[in-house]
């Protein structure tokens, strides 16, 4: 079935560690994002790609790198640079020129950092 | 960037008690979608609506109702007879009109006791 798979779904990292968190798509869909989403504080934007070998910052990039090397996948890494990684991570994407169309989600990646 | 704002951050009703989720956008697109999306305590979020902004007809979709005023921005959500499976938390998705950038607002989380 087509969708989006984040993985892993659970992970614990120790301060000062990088840890890279996977987002593989089958729906042939350009777009790609990673939000973070805290308690009360709904999804901010990390990183956006929409094409290949493009990305841009959203509005909490400081602490995460990304890359798009191929279509369907959009992986971000968590550096020892983020203060307070401890979140959920949704990644999502979207048809390609279609603005019409919904972001298709994730099952999201929980981080704590121990 | 497309932006909304959801001002409520939690309501908590009695089932089968109607609810109105309250949401505003700006954007500077003249034509554009708008999205609402529910997020169960899974985590994944889920598409419930896509409307134009050419249409502004009030849409029915069983117990939800969605009222679309482009004068003022809004595009609320109210969910008729609550359920205990209601209990998510909404998020207003920001307009989509071509703009790469999506800000999601904070959403609002829902709880329906029994």
């Amino acid at each position: 079935d087509g969708g989006i798979t984040q993985s892993p779904k659970y992970l614990f990292r120790k301060e000062g560690q990088n840890v890279t968190l996977s987002c593989e798509q089958n729906l042939n869909h350009d777009a790609m994002y990673w939000y973070r989403q805290d308690p009360g504080q709904g999804l901010r934007l990390i990183y956006y790609s929409q094409i290949v070998n493009d990305f841009q910052k959203g509005d909490i990039a400081e602490g995460y790198s990304v890359s798009r090397e191929k279509k369907e996948s959009f992986p971000l890494t968590v550096t020892s640079a983020q203060k307070n990684p401890t979140a959920f991570y949704l990644c999502a994407s979207m048809g390609s020129g279609s603005y019409t169309g919904e972001l298709f989600f994730g099952e999201g990646s929980r981080l704590t950092v121990l | 960037a497309q932006k909304v704002t959801q001002a409520q951050t939690e309501i908590s009703v009695v089932e089968k008690e109607d609810v109105t989720l309250d949401c505003v956008y700006e954007t500077r697109d003249t034509t554009y979608y708008l999205f609402w999306y529910k997020q169960p305590p899974s985590g994944e979020l889920v598409f419930l609506i896509r409307r134009n902004s050419f249409d502004e007809q009030n849409e029915i979709s069983g117990r939800y109702s969605w009222n679309f005023q482009k004068s003022t921005s809004s595009f609320n959500f109210t969910i008729t007879a609550s359920q205990v499976v209601d209990s998510a938390v909404y998020f207003c998705a920001p307009p989509q009109g071509g703009s790469e950038k999506l800000v999601f607002g904070k959403g609002t989380k829902l709880t329906v006791n029994p």
